[in-house]
């Protein structure tokens, strides 16, 4: 089955300095994977996906995320922070159960962003 | 404007009632899907359907129940088999990538 780890379950960062948030998974194939992003007592809202083709994608917000698949990694990363990215972060990878037709994403446990002024 | 709506947004029900939760979507999409959410566990899932009259069991699917009579509308019943049943429920549909987009949320509270 798939599984989702998220390492880091608070990070903080000053505004205008880089971020880096990891994500690691296991998968037997070739990994759907995403990067959600939710603000307090929102829904989540999709930042990008990776599916095929370049393993370095653009999502929107000025994050990207890298894929390795060596490492089984999908880091998600953005040059400089700004106050208004202090969220919780998830990163999901998705899977199709052949059998019965379903698809579904498992997420991992999230990261909570703090930015420091 | 294409989307998902959860509603209400917040809830609050007895112990012993059981409560309704609505999402409907405009996006066309089949799949659906319901999540539940406490602090520090991530999303868990609790059913999905990928058509009309037909869902599954997610991880946690004791004490809910669905149905799927229109493929705009994937309602959740929280029964009274469910033993800590306040928290934040999200529901989700899909699209061809395997992408989710999510509604709002509910907050529901049993005292």
């Amino acid at each position: 089955a798939q599984s989702v780890t998220q390492p880091d379950i608070h990070i903080t960062v000053s505004e205008g300095a880089s971020l880096e948030l990891r994500c690691n998974y296991s998968y037997g194939a070739t990994p759907y994977l995403f990067w959600y992003v939710q603000s307090p007592g929102q829904g989540l809202q999709l930042l990008l996906k990776y599916f095929s083709g370049d393993t370095l994608v653009q999502g929107i917000k000025g994050f990207e995320a890298e894929f390795k698949r060596s490492q089984s990694s999908f880091n998600l990363r953005k040059p400089s922070v700004h106050w208004s990215d202090a969220a919780e972060y998830f990163c999901a990878v998705g899977a199709h159960k052949w059998n019965s037709g379903y698809s579904t994403l498992t997420f991992g446990k999230g990261t909570m962003l703090l930015v420091s002024p | 404007d294409g989307g998902i709506t959860q509603s209400p947004k917040y809830l609050f029900r007895k112990e012993g009632q059981n409560v309704t939760l609505s999402c409907e979507q405009n996006l066309n999409h089949d799949a659906m899907y319901w999540y539940r959410q406490d602090p520090g566990q991530g999303l868990r899932l609790i059913y999905y359907s990928q058509i009309v009259n037909d869902f599954q069991k997610g991880d946690i699917a004791e004490g809910y129940s669905v149905s799927r009579e229109k493929k705009e509308s994937f309602p959740l019943t929280v029964t009274s088999a469910q033993k800590n049943p306040t928290a934040f429920y999200l529901c989700a549909t899909m699209g061809q990538h395997y992408e989710q987009y999510f509604g709002p949320g509910t907050r529901l509270t049993v005292t």
